[in-house]
């Protein structure tokens, strides 16, 4: 079974402080990962895909990726309440397969 | 940035009846599309992968029979729940790329509630 973990939280953070999630992935065959954020009651919004070992940054936005230790991790800077959401890590099913492979999220609660 | 619409937001049925939702790309050819189901609290499963002019193909413990799927244009696809019951109920959200992408863009979500 490939399995995508993360930490459900909450994970609290004040406002401007920067906020870590973290993520974990089993299969080794995975080439692509991505950040979605999602919304209670709403669909999931890419915030970044990575898909080679080392850091990417999109603004107040890095992800970092490490296929070695199969781990992937997001940094948010500069932490605004309106980036309180669930945090989902997906991962592309390797081997050929299509679609994502989702984590069920970190719950990211950032106080004013 | 790539568009995504679902049709309807949401539906309330009866159990045993049939529902069917739309999922559409907007500004670009969706080669491939996917059907995702959530249930509350928990994270998205994937139910169904369609290409274009294909069959989908359905992830294990999906029944094909129940949830077809056709997606018989470049820009719709669409998801019928055949014979509804209550633990049908769930957010359905699809999503689609073309050839060229790396990436998924979701749909808004269809949020299915069966009486």
């Amino acid at each position: 079974q490939k399995e995508v973990e993360q930490n459900s939280g909450p994970l609290s953070v004040p406002e401007g402080a920067i906020a870590s999630l973290n993520c974990t992935y089993s299969d080794r065959g995975s080439q692509s990962f991505f950040w979605y954020r999602q919304y209670s009651g709403k669909s999931p919004e890419l915030i970044m895909s990575i898909y080679s070992n080392g850091d990417k940054e999109d603004g107040r936005f890095t992800a970092q990726l490490n296929k070695a230790s199969q781990y992937v991790s997001l940094l948010i800077r500069d932490s605004q309440p309106s980036d309180s959401a669930t945090y989902l890590c997906a991962v592309n099913r390797g081997g050929g397969a299509d679609g994502l492979t989702f984590g069920k999220g970190t719950h990211l609660i950032i106080q004013p | 940035g790539a568009v995504v619409s679902q049709h309807p937001s949401w539906v309330i049925c009866k159990s045993g009846t049939s529902v069917k939702i739309e999922c559409r790309s907007l500004d670009f050819q969706a080669t491939t599309m996917f059907w995702y189901r959530q249930f509350p609290k928990q994270s998205l499963m994937l139910m169904a992968t369609s290409n274009e002019g294909s069959k989908a193909t359905y992830e294990q413990g999906v029944e094909k029979d129940k949830f077809l799927i056709n997606h018989a244009s470049l820009t719709l696809s669409t998801l019928t729940v055949t014979s509804a019951h209550p633990e049908d109920s769930s957010f359905y959200i699809c999503s689609a790329r073309d050839f060229t992408m790396e990436t998924q863009y979701f749909g808004p979500g269809t949020r299915l509630l069966v009486l």
